[in-house]
């Protein structure tokens, strides 16, 4: 079965600067998704980002870039120029042939003026 | 831009009493999904549903839960008798055909069950 593993239980940030907050995961399967959720205070999943095992290119949408080591089995996200708004759980996730996704634990972001 | 509903935003009820969770996916999507997420835990996965029959369930799904998508639009999970531990944030989501290459899950806001 596959396994995804956050460390960080909560990270501290200043606005503007970046962030990088990590995932690593254990499957055998060759084939998988890699997805970051956002989940603010009001509860709903944001999609933020997704990168296939086969992407030969790094992900990125916007201020969010995933930095996907396939060797180490890790899919850091990264969020640069944080801003107040950032301030949320951030979920990593994989998919695999079956589609259904499998939750880390998360990580907390706190974004400091 | 496309999303999925879900109805209740938050549902209040007493423990033994049957609850039915509603969910819109998005029209042209084929796969669907239950999520459930305890209060300050990890999300987790309950069902997937595709072609009008469960694909997969997890150990939570127990008998206690069913899905129907009765109307080709709306799709359901009833918890018969609800339990204490039942309470939580219940995601709907939704996903297009298989080959789209961006493989995003969309999700709705959530059902927040309280069980007293």
């Amino acid at each position: 079965a596959q396994k995804i593993t956050q460390t960080q239980p909560g990270m501290f940030v200043q606005e503007k600067e970046a962030v990088t907050l990590d995932c690593t995961y254990d499957t055998s399967d060759p084939s998988y998704g890699l997805f970051w959720y956002k989940q603010p205070s009001s509860g709903e999943m944001i999609f933020l980002i997704y990168q296939g095992s086969y992407d030969q290119q790094n992900a990125t949408e916007g201020r969010y870039s995933l930095n996907f080591q396939k060797a180490r089995k890790s899919a850091n996200l990264v969020i640069s120029a944080s801003q107040l708004g950032d301030s949320a759980m951030y979920f990593c996730a994989i998919s695999l042939n079956d589609y259904k996704l499998s939750f880390g634990a998360g990580t907390t972001v706190t974004v400091r003026a | 831009e496309p999303e999925v509903t879900q109805t209740p935003s938050h549902q209040v009820t007493q423990m033994g009493q049957e609850v039915i969770l509603r969910c819109v996916p998005i029209s042209n999507h084929l796969y669907f999904y239950w999520y459930r997420q305890i209060l300050g835990q990890k999300v987790e996965f309950l069902v997937s549903f595709y072609n009008n029959e469960i694909s997969e369930k997890s150990e939570i799904f127990d008998d206690q839960f069913s899905v129907e998508r009765p109307d080709g639009s709306n799709f359901t999970l009833k918890i018969r008798s609800t339990k204490l531990e039942d309470s939580a944030m219940y995601f709907c989501a939704s996903r297009a055909r298989a080959g789209e290459e961006t493989g995003e899950l969309f999700f709705g806001e959530g059902s927040r069950l309280t069980v007293l």
